[in-house]
Order: structure tokens, then sequence, then C-alpha cells
């Protein structure tokens, strides 16, 4: 596709449940990042892949928190036994390779969560 | 660590007025890149405009420009003749190559636009 895909564009669960979000970057982009962003508020950086480094993980806020990248491409960002305070948009973006600081970063639309 | 401060929570500005927004950061390196994105109420990220940081030359898009002191570490964004659809909340970032290319946010400034 043309742009960074996220599915699904919105998502309402139970408190407890587990939730899949999935993001699909721009071909060619090895770079990915995972964002979660309150209402009305600043991106909160979650994790970071980059090739095939050892993603960052250094923004996940708990160990309820976790994200995969399978064959360079397709991610999915997983939240176990989901919190109220887990409500939220949550951005993917991506950009070209490590090397390429001037490239800026792509963003899909986000997949805004709501726990009940 | 590498940090990027937007000191304006919230703006407001007259239609077809001109409005500066404020961006500094903390690095030590003096390879970077700086970029203003631009979030509307659709949630899209749009970018706005970047800043090479070797480039003396300030960027400009149009409307936008910024005003880059690498001395003072400052990378405002300037908006002018603004208009209704320039409302929305606006990041500044900041990348590196020594930093494995990983991009840092500010925590963002709203924008409001005055009819």
């Amino acid at each position: 596709g043309a742009g960074v895909s996220q599915s699904p564009s919105n998502k309402v669960t139970e408190k407890g449940k587990d939730v899949e979000l999935r993001c699909d970057p721009i071909s060619g982009h090895t770079a990915l990042y995972w964002y979660r962003q309150s209402l009305g508020q600043g991106l909160e950086f979650l994790i970071y892949f980059q090739g095939n480094s050892a993603p960052d993980k250094s923004g996940l806020p708990s160990d309820r928190f976790s994200a995969e990248r399978t064959g360079g491409s397709v991610s999915t960002l997983t939240i176990q036994r989901t919190q109220q305070e887990d409500s939220a948009v949550y951005l993917c973006a991506s950009s070209l390779a490590q090397g390429s600081s001037n490239q800026p970063q792509h963003f899909g639309d986000g997949t805004r969560l709501s726990i009940l | 660590a590498q940090t990027v401060t937007q000191s304006q929570p919230e703006m407001s500005v007259q239609e077809a007025e001109t409005v500066t927004l404020s961006c500094t950061y903390d690095t030590s390196e003096s390879d970077y890149y700086l970029f203003w994105y631009k979030q509307p109420p659709s949630r899209q990220m749009i970018l706005v405009i970047r800043q090479e940081a070797y480039k003396q030359q300030n960027a400009t898009e149009n409307r936008f420009s910024v005003n880059f002191q690498k001395a003072a570490k400052s990378f405002s964004l300037k908006i002018s003749d603004s208009q209704l659809g320039d409302a929305a909340m606006y990041f500044c970032a900041y990348r590196s190559p020594l930093r494995d290319d990983k991009i840092i946010f500010g925590k963002g400034t709203r924008l409001h636009i005055l009819p």
C-alpha cells in the first residue's frame, strides 16, 4: 500500500481481555515505531524496531505490553489483561533504514482503543 | 540523553496573523535532523517541515518557516497568514544517526485559530 496501515481503526473491549493491534509499514521501511497517545496529549514512545537489531523496548509501560515484528515487516502490539488506563490511540510509524536520519516518519491513522 | 522541549502547551492566534511555536532540544551531537509535525483532529500526523543541522539556511515551506539557532539549540516554527485549517497539535522532533536514528518528540503545542 501507499502508506502505513493500522488495524483495527477502533477497538472496544472489556477490562481484563487481551488485544492485538496490527501495523503494516510502508514497503522497504526497516524502522518501525509504536506510540501511545492519550486524549489531547503528546506521543508516548513505546517500542522501536530497526532492521535486524534488537528492539528498543524502553518505552513499554509494563510487562503486559509486548510487540513483535515478523519478517521485518508487519508488527503486532499486544496488550494483555487490559486496564482502563490503557485506553488511548495507538499510533504506528515507519521510516527508511538506519542512516537515513533526514527521512521523516510516516504515520498510520492509529487504532483507538477503548477499555470498558 | 537527548530531549525535546515544547514549552507552550497551548497557543491561540487570530486568523491571518503570524504565530511562532517554540522548540528547544538538548544534544551533544553535531549531526542531526529536526522536524515539525502537525496533527489535526483527524489524528493523522503530517510532516510540516524539516531542517538539517549542517545547513545554516532556515527551511521554508510556503507559509511555514523555521528559525533554527544551532548554538542555542532552538528550532521554532513560524506560521504566517494563519488559516483555520492550521488548527492542530504541533510536534517538534529530533533524529540523529548517532543514536540509531531513533526519533524523539516533544510533548506538543495545541494551536487554536481564532476567526
